[in-house]
C-alpha cells in the first residue's frame, strides 16, 4: 500500500522554468514532510523539509507548498537549471522517524 | 566524519548465493535505517535499528534476509539464497534520533543476482 503517492513520473522543461511535484499522502500521523534528489548511482540527498503548521518554506530556488486539509504537499524549483536534473522524491514520516517515500518524479532541465 | 558510508557499491552474484552488505553511519547517530529501492521507485522500508536494538522489521524482510547491528554501531544486511527479484539497490541511512534529525543516506550497494 504506497502511503505516499508522487505525480508526474516525468517532467522536461526549459532552463528558467518551473517544474512542479505534487504528493498526497493520507496517513493524518505524519508530521515531517521532506524533499529528496538523487542522482544516478547517488543515495536520495535531502533538499527541503517541512513540517505541518506552515504552509510554504523557501530554500533558495527549492519551495513546499503545503495544504494539510487537503492533504498534499509540492515542490517547485524555480529558474530550474541543467544541474537540477535529477530524480525528485517526496516523503513523510511520523515521531518513529521510518520514511515513507513517493515512486518519484525524473526532472530533465533543457539549456 | 565523511558520512553514511556502504561497502560494497556493487555486487553481482549468481542465484542461490548469499551475499552481505554492509553500513557505517555517522558516528553519534543512534538510529540506522535499511531501504531497497528498485528501478524507478521510491526507497521502501525494511527495517530500523535503535542502537543495537532492531525495532521494526517489513513485511518486504523476507525469512531469507536477515540484518544486525552489534554494538549499536556498523549494520550488515544478509541475503540468503538470493533470487533474481532481491537486485536492487540497498540504501542504509542513519539519524539522530527519529528521522527529522539529520536523517542521512548512504550511496547504497546495487546489487544484481544473475
Amino acid at each position: 500500500q504506497q502511503q505516499v503517492k508522487q505525480s508526474p513520473q516525468s517532467l522536461i522543461v526549459q532552463k528558467g522554468g518551473i517544474p512542479i511535484i505534487n504528493c498526497a499522502y493520507e496517513n493524518t500521523a505524519f508530521d515531517y514532510f521532506p524533499w529528496y534528489q538523487q542522482f544516478p548511482g547517488k543515495g536520495p540527498a535531502l533538499l527541503i523539509a517541512i513540517r505541518p503548521d506552515v504552509s510554504e518554506k523557501k530554500e533558495g530556488r527549492f519551495t513546499i507548498s503545503f495544504n494539510k486539509s487537503a492533504k498534499q504537499f509540492s515542490l517547485h524549483i524555480m529558474d530550474s537549471q541543467p544541474g537540477d536534473s535529477a530524480t525528485y522524491f517526496c516523503a513523510a514520516t511520523d515521531s518513529w522517524g521510518k520514511f515513507q517515500f513517493g515512486a518519484g518524479t525524473q526532472v530533465v532541465v533543457t539549456p | 566524519d565523511t558520512g553514511v558510508s556502504q561497502n560494497p557499491r556493487h555486487k553481482i552474484t549468481k542465484r542461490g548465493q548469499n551475499v552481505t552488505f554492509r553500513c557505517d553511519p555517522i558516528s553519534e547517530h543512534n538510529r540506522l535505517y535499511w531501504y531497497r529501492q528498485t528501478l524507478g521507485q521510491g526507497p521502501e522500508f525494511l527495517t530500523y535499528f535503535q542502537n543495537e536494538a532492531q525495532l521494526e522489521k517489513s513485511r518486504l524482510l523476507s525469512d531469507r534476509f536477515s540484518a544486525e547491528r552489534p554494538k549499536g554501531s556498523f549494520s550488515t544486511l544478509e541475503i540468503q539464497r538470493t533470487e533474481q527479484g532481491d537486485s536492487a539497490m540497498y540504501l542504509c541511512a542513519s539519524s539522530l534520533g527519529p528521522g527529522r534529525y539529520g536523517y542521512t543516506f548512504g550511496s547504497g550497494t546495487r546489487l544484481t543476482v544473475v
